[in-house]
């Protein structure tokens, strides 16, 4: 059973570019979450989203990023004209639909870095 | 709200000591608990979780946290630790009814030779 896979691993965008982050969650999870982190920090809490539907997006900035996770392909999380300070790690997590007693799974990351 | 802190932000241990790092939850419904390690340039590995079953949790690599409502601790545990285990820990929380995780800001763990 393949893991949660992110990619590209590494993504390099010159400001006012747009970068697109894939996350293919574990076979049977149909829950995507995104998290961010800086270096020295710890996780944030981006989005969090079920096939077709965004749950809870509190964490995500008001502008230029979205993410959607449709019910055929990969969950994309899109940062569009970006900036440098968008340079971070971004990390995708699953979960199984049950609610009893899960755990997120994470993927690799994908490392940004904008020039 | 939900919420965790980790306690030191950066631990060292002697290889074969004993690791202890530090984690204090804030809930206000019994939680669901975890520890998660990330090694350098990889993404996060679930260590162990607590689901309201036993206190005391055994997760891999050796490692053991336990449940203290009174104390609102889960502080996470290795009685001999190794080389291989410097890495950074994450303590996290959630909420039973709802998915989503809170997690702490980290502690990296050092072992000296």
């Amino acid at each position: 059973n393949a893991g949660v896979m992110q990619n590209p691993r590494h993504l390099v965008r010159r400001r006012g570019q747009e970068a697109r982050l894939r996350c293919s969650p574990m076979k049977g999870h149909s829950h995507v979450y995104w998290y961010r982190q800086l270096p020295e920090e710890g996780l944030k809490f981006m989005v969090y989203l079920q096939k077709e539907n965004i749950i809870d997006e509190s964490g995500m900035p008001k502008e230029r990023f979205s993410a959607e996770f449709p019910k055929e392909g990969p969950s994309i999380l899109r940062i569009q004209q970006v900036v440098r300070g968008d340079s971070a790690a971004y990390f995708c997590a699953s979960s199984p639909p049950s609610g009893q007693g899960f755990a997120q799974f994470f993927g690799p990351g994908t490392r940004l870095t904008v020039l | 709200a939900q919420s965790v802190t980790q306690l030191g932000s950066h631990v060292s241990v002697s290889e074969g000591a004993l690791v202890l790092l530090r984690c204090n939850y804030s809930s206000s419904v019994p939680p669901y608990l975890f520890w998660y390690v990330q090694y350098p340039n990889q993404g996060l590995q679930l260590l162990l979780k607590y689901t309201s079953a036993a206190t005391l949790v055994k997760g891999i690599n050796g490692f053991e946290a336990e449940f203290k409502k009174s104390e609102t601790s889960f502080h996470l545990t290795k009685p001999s630790a190794h080389m291989s285990d410097a890495a950074e820990y994450f303590c996290a929380v959630s909420d039973p009814g709802y998915q989503k995780v809170t997690f702490g800001t980290g502690t990296k763990l050092q072992v000296i030779p």
